[in-house]
């Protein structure tokens, strides 16, 4: 299957600052998502983003497929952005997760 | 409009007993998918239904089986339950298959098993 790797592992920013989550993928794929996980447990969605770049609010994500991979990124983050942030590949057939990138957010 | 149902929520079983864990999709979504999260596994794939057709399976027993009906709800059972089953459980759904649409999660279920 292919590998998803996500970096950093972890990540602790001050309120305010802007980080960059990566993420390489080892084969072409029909989907990218970017999720960030609640603390219950549920995937919310951040950006389908095959490829391109979409920006939503402090979020922003860039997806470069020919050279296979993303980047998500958050400007003036706030303790509310912190949580495990997945980036999942579908080649057609299944999602495969990275491994996230747990984010803390000090105030 | 409403998003993805997992029921239960929370459920805690016995070794040996057998669980049925529910999805309910996106009105107009016919792909479900079902995932296991585990901290020494992370996110693993389990199936896909389209149609009420298995389109995939991932590498679990055959202990784990599914289903999808007629109004794409779909059911995942776990039978002779196993420690090792504790995990999330979680469902996307999906326009169709194929990685060409969005995909939403449900909130999950979590499933102790003691």
């Amino acid at each position: 299957g292919i590998q998803v790797e996500q970096s950093p592992p972890d990540l602790i920013l001050q309120e305010g600052a802007n980080s960059t989550l990566r993420c390489n993928f080892s084969d072409s794929v029909n989907n990218l998502q970017w999720f960030h996980q609640n603390p219950w447990g549920q995937l919310i969605n951040l950006f389908y983003i095959p490829s391109g770049t979409k920006q939503n609010g402090r979020l922003s994500a860039t997806t470069v497929a020919t050279e296979r991979y993303s980047l998500l990124y958050i400007s003036s983050s706030q303790t509310t952005d912190s949580g495990v942030y997945f980036c999942a590949v579908e080649p057609g057939n299944q999602f495969y997760f990275g491994t996230g990138t747990s984010l803390t957010v000090i105030p | 409009k409403a998003g993805v149902t997992q029921t239960p929520r929370y459920l805690i079983k016995t070794r040996g007993q057998q669980v049925t864990l529910s999805c309910s999709p996106i009105s107009g979504h016919r792909s479900v998918s079902w995932y296991q999260q585990t901290p020494g596994q992370g996110l693993q794939f389990l199936f896909e239904y389209f149609s009420e057709t298995q389109r995939n399976k991932g590498n679990f027993p055959g202990r784990f089986s599914g289903r999808q009906f007629s109004n794409s709800r779909s059911e995942m059972n776990v039978s002779t339950l196993e420690l090792g089953d504790s995990a999330l459980y979680l469902c996307a759904s999906s326009l169709a298959p194929g990685g060409g649409t969005e995909a939403f999660f449900g909130q999950g279920t979590r499933l102790t098993v003691v």
